[in-house]
């Protein structure tokens, strides 16, 4: 089974910051992973697929990469609204999908 | 515009079954694969069960494989998850999410709670 880890668990950062989120697979699952967002009481929202591309209608701050088992998620100019939960998810091992444990953002 | 709305979520003993619904519109239901996702109180993202979009394929993660099982009524435009021989680690919101080509979510419901207790 692959295992997805994520780093760190939490961070606090300011707006305005460039912020950075990695997630490692257990092994090499080449491009097949995305991001999704999820604030408190929602359901998640997917902002970045195949690794670096940005979902329809998905801000331009957000921007994804990596190839392998080692990826980063980067929101590049922190906004209040981005306080949330992110998670990696892989489906190299398609349907069954892995999600990370998820960093939670917050504004310091 | 595709919406998804879980149902069926409710208080329930352990040991006890429980079925959820997830109603699709928006959307041709029967032309894509749809998924149980499911999220124990301040934890994280759990897969549950997957179902191909002509019922064909069904697959489970191993903390549910053979008790809970996933349908689908295409003519319904309804998803469905009988939970049976529920435990205490079975407390989750549980969603219902849209497969695009075996490899995303694009859309998901809004979720419902299931709370296994005595």
């Amino acid at each position: 089974d692959i295992q997805m880890t994520q780093s760190p668990s939490s961070l606090s950062a300011s707006v305005g910051d460039r912020v950075t989120i990695t997630c490692q697979a257990s092994q090499d699952i080449r491009n097949c992973l995305n991001w999704y967002q999820q604030k408190p009481g929602k359901a998640p929202k997917l902002l970045i697929y195949d690794a670096s591309n940005l979902e329809t209608g998905v801000p331009s701050r957000f921007s994804g990469s990596g190839y392998g088992a080692d990826f980063s998620f980067t929101i590049a100019n922190l906004q209040p609204e981005d306080i949330a939960t992110y998670y990696c998810q892989s489906y190299d091992k398609r349907p069954i999908f892995t999600f990370g444990p998820g960093t939670k953002v917050n504004i310091k | 515009q595709v919406q998804l709305e879980e149902s069926g979520g409710g208080v329930v003993q352990p040991g006890r079954s429980l079925r959820l619904s997830c109603a699709a519109s928006g959307f041709t239901f029967s032309d894509y694969g749809m998924h149980w996702v499911r999220q124990a109180p301040g934890k994280g993202l759990e897969w549950v069960a997957v179902i191909w979009y002509d019922k064909s394929y069904t697959y489970y993660a191993e903390s549910v494989k053979g008790r809970f099982t996933i349908s689908r009524d295409n003519s319904k435009n309804t998803l469905y998850l009988q939970m049976n021989s529920l435990r205490d680690e079975d407390t989750a919101v549980y969603y219902c999410a849209r497969d695009v080509r075996s490899a995303r979510y694009d859309f998901w419901g809004q979720g419902t709670l299931v709370t296994v207790s005595s």
